[in-house]
């Protein structure tokens, strides 16, 4: 089975700070990991994946997130916050090794950016 | 690229009514996935379907509820007999798969249908 846990549900930063959020995952098998952002009135937007290749994966607008194994941990990191990240984050689990394809995702951890 | 479409984008409707929703998934992907999200909750799996072929379906899929994707393509999600509980974001998904066994494809999903249910 499959889990992941944001630990924060809300997460506050000035703008020009760096951002973390936290996620914690649960797997029996190999498993996938993404982060995916949704504004208000829009859709899910993939920001980035891990499938088993580097363990550090670059994805769009600065957001980077680091697969540690040993912590099962994949927290999302930006160096420097901007008004327009501030939005709804989902960290998601899946593994297709266990012959599922469908996504387990967190409860979310909505960013406020300070002017 | 036009992306994932749904339809309608909101929905009001009176407790006991039937509504119905259509999602147009990737031209090219072949895998199409329902979701719901609630009020301040992710999103949870429902059902998806790889084709035609419906593979997979969630406890949290009633027998109120039925999923179709008769020619591949498009999908449709009914709720009958609507309650107050199914008041929701109803999701799309769709992905192209991969043709590597236990590789995970990455979903592309829909603005969603809000359904409300008075």
């Amino acid at each position: 089975a499959q889990s992941v846990t944001q630990l924060d549900s809300h997460v506050s930063v000035s703008e020009g700070t760096p951002v973390l959020l936290r996620c914690n995952y649960s797997s029996s098998y190999s498993p996938s990991l993404f982060w995916y952002v949704q504004h208000p009135n829009k859709g899910l937007q993939l920001l980035l994946k891990y499938t088993s290749a580097a363990t550090l994966v670059k994805g769009i607008n600065g957001f980077e997130a680091e697969f540690k194994k040993s912590e099962t941990s994949f927290h999302l990191t930006k160096p420097s916050a901007h008004m327009s990240d501030a939005a709804e984050y989902f960290c998601v689990v899946s593994a297709a090794t266990s012959g599922t394809y469908k996504y387990i995702f967190g409860t979310g951890t909505r960013l406020k950016v300070l002017a | 690229d036009t992306g994932v479409s749904q339809d309608p984008r909101h929905k009001i409707t009176k407790r006991g009514q039937n509504v119905t929703f259509r999602c147009d998934p990737i031209s090219e992907h072949n895998r199409l996935y329902w979701y719901r999200q609630t009020l301040g909750q992710g999103p949870e799996f429902l059902t998806y379907f790889q084709n035609e072929a419906q593979l997979e379906k969630s406890r949290l899929l009633s027998d109120r509820f039925s999923a179709e994707r008769p020619k591949g393509s498009f999908s449709t999600l009914e709720i009958q007999r609507t309650e107050q509980g199914d008041s929701a974001m109803y999701l799309c998904a769709s992905s192209l798969e991969m043709f590597l066994a236990g590789v995970q494809d990455t979903q592309y999903f829909g603005p969603g249908t809000r359904l409300t249910v008075l």
